[in-house]
């Protein structure tokens, strides 16, 4: 495996399920993101992880909470979704969080709340 | 609150031609920009970062950065048909939390 992997790629759920999203990097970066991107909306930051510390959690839901065991995994746990949420969840990992650090993005999980 | 904006499009350009995309960000402190193209039901893949004003080419793609305006562009030279994607536009919120300001990104078509 290459880059950053995510799985499952597609996932359908029901509002009083839980499920979980898993990503791993294997380009031996430091900090792991999670992003929502909604249709005809901005990509946004859900939550940024540096060397397995929580470094920015962007106003999220609590229904939506985040893992990270090592600096390859990165897991977003989901419980009592809305179908708001239904999108595109995309992980990325870069270097480091400095500015200028390039971040670089997994194929992401099509999510779909029904 | 930091804003990024782009125009949605779709830009349009016929195959061979400079196509021009354009991003203007509100904070006058910003240093450093990301370009991202993304495929339709793709992921984002990185394709420039520029942090000095003036031009940075690679290949196909200079990014041009005028710090005073607050705008940065990206052109497409020659275009093909395979650039065509939504373009989209980052820049960093600030030091060292890896957090980037994307804007909602500009359509391209390239026609044939």
């Amino acid at each position: 495996e290459t880059g950053v992997t995510q799985t499952p790629r597609h996932l359908v759920m029901g509002m009083t399920n839980k499920k979980s999203l898993k990503c791993e990097q294997h380009l031996g970066h430091n900090a792991m993101y999670w992003y929502k991107q909604s249709a005809k909306k901005p990509l946004e930051l859900m939550f940024v992880y540096s060397l397995e510390e929580r470094v920015e959690n962007n106003s999220v839901p609590s229904r939506f909470s985040p893992e990270c065991p090592n600096s390859s995994h990165l897991f977003l746990h989901l419980h009592t979704l809305q179908p708001e949420d239904s999108a595109l969840y995309l992980c990325a990992s870069s270097r480091t969080t400095q500015v200028g650090s390039e971040q670089y993005f997994g194929p992401g999980t099509r999510l779909t709340v029904t | 609150q930091k804003e990024v904006e782009q125009n949605s499009g779709p830009l349009s350009v016929p195959e061979g031609a400079i196509a021009s995309l354009n991003c203007t960000y509100s904070d006058r402190g910003s240093q450093s920009f990301f370009w991202y193209r993304q495929y339709s039901g793709k992921s984002p893949e990185l394709i420039m970062f520029i942090y000095s004003n003036g031009d940075k080419e690679d290949g196909r793609f200079t990014a041009q950065l005028n710090k005073a305006s607050q705008y940065v562009s990206l052109l497409i030279r020659d275009s093909q048909p395979s650039d065509s994607a939504t373009y989209l536009c980052a820049v960093p919120f600030s030091s060292n939390t890896g957090k980037l300001i994307f804007g909602q990104g500009t359509t391209l078509q390239v026609k044939p």
